[in-house]
């Protein structure tokens, strides 16, 4: 049961214009949500995360927002650059709620930015 | 700034044989995780490690077994090697306080270790 979910495989945008990375969940007890971007033969790299007590966080290029009646977060990411090109993948953890901040991963976005 | 370091970076093993992977956190981190990422899968969650104290533990098989130690690096050790072994293991750190950049909410990962049982 898969309980992080990203529905799009991959996704592919103009340089220059919005790239938005979407994300459901099914587990109510998972309050916090990280954002990691991963390029082949590396290890996944922190990007920007959100607490469930808010509903934005911004870093720079970098917003996720968060719905937590539609359980559904999303990452957007303006003005898209070729260096963006990775495979995104959202996480959720139970956090201060338990679980050691164990993480349960989505299967990952791959997003091509093109020149 | 220091990131986590995993070695080795690249395994090759027979089946049946073991296999030790070892992961040194950033310093001042002091709980590990380790997750395993099959081909075209998403990291699955392993072990973890607090205080050299194991934490919490997740779908890993009876054959593999990790510790942390008084360093607080952690193995991760592998015996009766199996084919669906084949994945890359991910280690990861997390702070316990803060006073450093890191954020004791995030987990920050390794490089990882390729592992390939033939």
């Amino acid at each position: 049961d898969q309980q992080v979910k990203q529905n799009s495989p991959s996704l592919s945008v103009q340089e220059g214009r919005i790239s938005i990375l979407n994300c459901d969940y099914t587990n109510s007890m998972f309050d916090y949500f990280l954002w990691y971007k991963k390029y082949p033969a590396e290890g996944p790299t922190f990007l920007i995360s959100i607490s469930s007590i808010k509903d934005k966080n911004e870093d720079g290029r970098f917003t996720v927002f968060l719905n937590k009646s539609a359980k559904h977060l999303s990452l957007h990411i303006v003005p898209s650059q070729p260096g963006d090109s990775a495979v995104y993948f959202c996480a959720a953890s139970e956090g201060s709620g338990g679980s050691n901040y164990k993480l349960t991963f989505g299967k990952g976005t791959l997003l091509t930015v093109n020149p | 700034a220091a990131g986590v370091i995993q070695s080795p970076r690249h395994l090759i093993k027979e089946k049946r044989e073991t296999a030790t992977l070892k992961c040194y956190p950033i310093p001042r981190h002091d709980t590990v995780y380790w997750y395993q990422q099959g081909p075209g899968q998403d990291p699955q969650f392993l072990i973890s490690f607090y205080e050299k104290m194991q934490s919490d533990k997740g779908s890993i098989p009876d054959r593999f077994s990790a510790q942390q130690f008084s360093d607080y690096h952690s193995e991760l050790n592998m015996s009766s090697l199996e084919l669906g072994d084949s994945a890359l293991y991910f280690c990861a750190s997390r702070p316990a306080g803060g006073g450093t950049p890191y954020s004791t909410d995030t987990q920050y990962f390794g490089p990882g270790t390729r592992l390939t049982v033939l």
